[in-house]
Parts: C-alpha cells; sequence; structure tokens
C-alpha cells in the first residue's frame, strides 16, 4: 500500500530565516506530487506540483521554491521567510495514471513565522 | 477561473439525522470531483470521487453526486455520528496540466449527542 510523509509536522521559524519541508511517498512509482498551502480563514491553496524528478511548475507566485530530486521526494523551500508565509503545508500524491485521478495527502507541516 | 462554493460554512446537527452538504462551482468543464474530510490540525482524507461521467458514487453512509449542467455536487451524510465531526471540502479537478484541484472553503460539521 501507499504511504505519505511529511516533515517536520510543526515548525516555529523566525522571519528571514530560510525554510526546508520534506515529503516522501512509499509504495508507487513516478507519481504526481503537489504543494498545497492553508492559510488561516483561506481555503486549500495549489503551491507547485510536479510530474517528474525536476518538473516543477509553480501555481502562485511568491518566495517558496520547490525541488523533486528523487522520483518519490519533493520538497517546498525558501530563502528568507515572510510572515504570510505562515500555514499549514499539504503534500499530496496521485498516480501517474489515465484512469486514476484522485489525490492522497499527508499529515501536513505547521509553519509558524515569528 | 474555476470557482467552488461550499454552503452553509458550518452546519449542527443532532446525532442520528440525515443531511447533505452542497458544492457550488463556475466552470461545468470539471473533470472530476472529490470530496474529502478533515481534522481539526490534521491532512485531508479523501471521501469520494464522481468522475465527469458518473452520476453519483457510495461508500458507506455516504452518497456523492455530481451534475456538471448545473455545476453542483452534494454529499449526503446518512445516520450522522459524532464521529462524522469535522470539516468536509469538495474539490473540483481539472483537466490537463497536471490535474490540478481547486477547493472549496469548506463545510465545519457538528454532530451532537
Amino acid at each position: 500500500s501507499q504511504t505519505i510523509h511529511q516533515w517536520p509536522a510543526t515548525l516555529v521559524q523566525p522571519v528571514g530565516s530560510p525554510l526546508s519541508l520534506e515529503c516522501t511517498v512509499e509504495g508507487t512509482s513516478n507519481p504526481n506530487l503537489y504543494w498545497y498551502r492553508q492559510a488561516a480563514g483561506r481555503g486549500l491553496q495549489l503551491l507547485f506540483y510536479s510530474v517528474g524528478i525536476g518538473q516543477i511548475s509553480s501555481e502562485v507566485p511568491q518566495n517558496l521554491s520547490a525541488s523533486r530530486p528523487q522520483d518519490r521526494q519533493f520538497i517546498l523551500s525558501s530563502k528568507k521567510l515572510l510572515l504570510s508565509d505562515s500555514g499549514f503545508y499539504l503534500c499530496a500524491w496521485r498516480a501517474d495514471s489515465r484512469s486514476s485521478y484522485e489525490q492522497y495527502f499527508g499529515p501536513g507541516t505547521r509553519l509558524t513565522v515569528t | 477561473k474555476q470557482e467552488v462554493t461550499q454552503i452553509p460554512a458550518a452546519l449542527s446537527v443532532p446525532e442520528g439525522e440525515n443531511l447533505v452538504l452542497n458544492c457550488s462551482f463556475t466552470d461545468s468543464a470539471i473533470y472530476n470531483l472529490q470530496w474529502f474530510r478533515q481534522d481539526p490540525g490534521k491532512g485531508l482524507t479523501s471521501l469520494l470521487l464522481i468522475q465527469s461521467s458518473q452520476r453519483e458514487q457510495t461508500s458507506g453512509r455516504l452518497n456523492a453526486s455530481l451534475d456538471k449542467s448545473s455545476g453542483r455536487s452534494t454529499l449526503y451524510i446518512a445516520a450522522s455520528q459524532p464521529g462524522d465531526s469535522a470539516t468536509y471540502l469538495c474539490a473540483a479537478i481539472l483537466t490537463g496540466g497536471g490535474n490540478k484541484l481547486t477547493f472549496g472553503t469548506g463545510t465545519q460539521l457538528k454532530v451532537e449527542l
């Protein structure tokens, strides 16, 4: 069976500090991977998605970036955090199949920028 | 641009009641629609996915319907239980370009004893 992991679970960082959040998927190959953010009082917003190693599409211009160094690893980064980067970050995966559209989410990382 | 709306924003019902959660989307050219459940501080749990060629899907006490022509989906929960208390999110899946999800803002459900 497939599982998705995210770490850390919670993170408190000062403004201007760097960020690295990691997401890994087990039990599948060549998944489509997604980063979402859920900010207080706002809905879930797609930040980045990837259909393969090194292939990243950005949905929202911001000071965040994403990378996919390995098939089942997706990393969200920032060089300098802003207060507005606070939120709940969720990673998701979908099978690379024309007949499978369901997305599955990880447990999330709660980021507080102080 | 696809917009997804969920009504009501919050709902409180007594245990055992049947209930309906509503989801509306502006672009009927969606490919699929997925319903999720989110417990406080947790990730999303997929409940049901309805493909555009389908009109409904059922899983246990849950039944989701999709009417593309009217831009609506409903999630029916039968015989609600306190354990059903959570936020329910619908998301429209657009074709192409990674099959991205556009989420509604959710309905916060509380089932009381």
